[in-house]
């Protein structure tokens, strides 16, 4: 299994600031992605992490709302931009090693705006 | 647009019985994925099944793949309230060879009682 640490763990933020998360996996993998689980709802992916270029969104999340970096084959961080309460959330960082078929998820990193 | 529709979303089930949560997936896929999460946790991975025909096993669990029926089953066999979780499906968006991004499923939340 893959090792997937992200940061913070939990925070509670106050309304129009920025929170980055940052996720760190124990080792090179090549696909990593964002995702969003509101209070007691399913998952929904936000972005594919791109190493070296711009993340690719889906559709309802924007860059300027969601800005994500990739700097290299295991790190990547999440913005959550401008904060409001509808952004408290569970938001988990996912890798898929390139030797496996399985996609682990970090740890998550809970989200309070109030 | 790929779909994942679970049920039943809510199991509330004795110790000793057997039930089964299913999962149909509205377009072709390459692989579908059974995920456990428990209260204030994050998801663990529990299966992955990549053909059709497909069946896993791992203790009191045995998950299948119909990909012509599109749908995968999530057997439980003489539940153990330590089986008390949310389970979800989820589906590899089409995209050929694998995109890796998931389209999740509602959860179905089980409740073991003794």
């Amino acid at each position: 299994s893959a090792v997937i640490s992200q940061k913070p763990s939990r925070d509670i933020c106050q309304r129009g600031t920025s929170l980055t998360i940052q996720c760190q996996v124990d080792s090179q993998v090549t696909m990593m992605f964002w995702y969003r689980q509101q209070p007691g709802q399913s998952l929904t992916l936000i972005a594919t992490a791109n190493q070296g270029s711009e993340a690719t969104y889906e559709s309802g999340f924007v860059i300027d709302k969601f800005p994500i970096s990739r700097p290299n084959l295991t790190f990547s961080t999440l913005t959550v931009s401008n904060m409001s309460p509808e952004d408290s959330s569970i938001y988990l960082c996912s890798v898929l090693r390139a030797s496996g078929n399985t996609i682990y998820f970090g740890e998550g990193s809970w989200l309070t705006v109030v | 647009e790929l779909k994942v529709e679970q049920n039943p979303l809510f199991l509330s089930m004795q110790e000793g019985k057997n039930y089964t949560i299913y999962c149909n997936y509205s377009t072709t896929s390459d692989r579908l994925y059974w995920y456990r999460q428990d209260p204030g946790k994050s998801l663990e991975s529990l299966f992955v099944l990549l053909s059709n025909g497909a069946v896993k096993q791992e203790g009191r669990l045995m998950a299948s793949l119909d990909t012509k029926a599109r749908l995968s089953t999530l057997h439980i066999t003489a539940a153990v309230h330590d089986l008390s979780a949310t389970y979800f499906c989820a589906v590899d968006s089409p995209g050929g060879g694998g995109s890796e991004k998931l389209v999740f499923g509602k959860g179905t939340k089980l409740t073991v009682n003794p």
